[in-house]
């Protein structure tokens, strides 16, 4: 079945310490992107790529760093210089249309130590 | 800049009971797209609906309605007899501009619980 696998479900940060969480899809789509979701908050787009080699800033990309070496896969790094990672992460993807919904992957919920 | 509200935080209702989600919007382009997904407990996010600017029609799908009014630019979502299994949290977007990038504007979503 095509979809997006995020993983893991559940990570722990340590003080100074980067992570990385990891984004799949099998959809064949040109354009990924990562969103945070805090609690009574919509939705906040940290990175997006439209295409391999290419992504540029959402609206909160401070302390976080992405990559875009595959088309199926769209890593984010959350850095010692974001200082409140706690949030729960969500990947998307979509085809490079106007209008076209994203698809969601389940999440990883990233918490501080 | 686009914005989208949902001035609803949190709904509660009885199973079978209507239940309408209201959402507004802003947008200063004319051309934009709508969106209503689902987030139940397992945190993804499920695609319910689309809607782009020029079409006003409601829509209809099984137990569940749309109605756009760009007059008062409000995209609002209604449940009909309301089910446990509708349980979640409920976001409105917004995609504006010419732009191929889906980057949406959503709202900052709200909790429905159905008790049995």
């Amino acid at each position: 079945d095509g979809g997006i696998t995020q993983s893991p479900k559940y990570l722990f940060r340590k003080e100074g310490q980067n992570v990385t969480l990891s984004c799949e899809q099998n959809l064949n789509h040109d354009a990924m992107y990562w969103y945070r979701q805090d609690p009574g908050q919509g939705l906040r787009l940290i990175y997006y790529s439209q295409i391999v080699n290419d992504f540029q800033k959402g609206d909160i990309a401070e302390g976080y760093s992405v990559s875009r070496e595959k088309k199926e896969s769209f890593p984010l790094t959350v850095t010692s210089a974001q200082k409140n990672p706690t949030a729960f992460y969500l990947c998307a993807s979509s085809l490079q249309t106007r209008g076209e919904k994203l698809f969601f992957g389940s999440g990883t919920q990233l918490s501080v130590l | 800049a686009q914005k989208v509200t949902q001035a609803q935080t949190e709904i509660s209702v009885v199973e079978k009971e209507d239940v309408t989600l209201d959402c507004v919007y802003e947008t200063r382009d004319t051309t934009y797209y709508l969106f209503w997904y689902k987030q139940p407990p397992s945190g993804e996010l499920v695609f319910l609906i689309r809607r782009n600017s020029f079409d006003e029609q409601n829509e209809i799908s099984g137990r569940y309605s749309w109605n756009f009014q760009k007059s008062t630019s409000s995209f609002n979502f209604t449940i009909t007899a309301s089910q446990v299994v509708d349980s979640a949290v409920y976001f409105c977007a917004l995609k504006a501009g010419g732009t191929s990038y889906g980057k949406l504007t959503f709202g900052q979503g709200t909790i429905l619980t159905v008790h049995p």
